[in-house]
């Protein structure tokens, strides 16, 4: 059973600063996601990722399939990207394609 | 741009008693799943549902939870007697194929009380 961790479970930035989450899992998988949820509750996508690297403005993210190591960056924070960012990985080993989440880690970028 | 729909968005209910969440997944969507956060919670995996069938459950998943695709168009989970334990925001999610990222609904907030 894969095990997901994040680090760090909360993080406080000051508006312009570079953010950096860590995400690790502990069995072998098919993909890592990054999702975004705000408060209320809906989830978003944010990357699928399997190898190297993906960017999206100013969010980027990385994984290392050897150290099963994922990033996720974000450049010149603003307020808006407060919010929970969450790790999750599928198997691929499934008929379908299942995640495994991760705890979260609750962002906050003061102004 | 296409969404995953999720009715109702809060829903209270009586121990005891049987809810049906209801989502429409995204119209060329083939796979479809329901998720679970409890309150401060990790989200869990509850079920998958393709080709008409149940393809994965969890052991969360047990003779209290049915999922439905009725026709054609919506996708529900049915608890039946619902407990305290119960109480979470339930998920719904589709994806257009077995490896593509999913989309999620915003979410059915359900209390027992």
């Amino acid at each position: 059973k894969n095990e997901v961790e994040q680090s760090p479970q909360n993080l406080t930035a000051q508006e312009g600063e570079f953010i950096t989450i860590n995400c690790s899992y502990s069995v072998g998988i098919s993909a890592l996601h990054w999702l975004q949820q705000h408060p209320g509750g809906g989830i978003v996508s944010l990357f699928m990722l399997s190898s190297g690297k993906k960017k999206h403005g100013r969010l980027i993210a990385t994984i290392n399939i050897q150290e099963k190591h994922s990033s996720l960056h974000i450049t010149a924070s603003h307020p808006r990207d407060s919010a929970v960012y969450i790790c999750a990985v599928s198997d691929g080993s499934g008929a379908t394609n299942k995640l495994i989440f991760g705890t979260g880690t609750l962002l906050a970028v003061q102004p | 741009e296409p969404e995953v729909t999720q009715t109702p968005s809060h829903q209270v209910t009586q121990m005891g008693q049987e809810v049906i969440l209801r989502c429409v997944p995204i119209s060329n969507h083939l796979y479809f799943y329901w998720y679970r956060q409890i309150l401060g919670q990790k989200v869990e995996f509850l079920v998958s549902f393709y080709n008409n069938e149940i393809s994965e459950k969890s052991e969360i998943f047990d003779d209290q939870f049915s999922v439905e695709r009725p026709d054609g168009s919506n996708f529900t989970l049915k608890i039946r007697s619902t407990k305290l334990e119960d109480s979470a925001m339930y998920f719904c999610a589709s994806s257009p194929d077995r490896d593509t990222e999913a989309f999620f609904g915003q979410g059915t907030r359900l209390t027992v009380v």
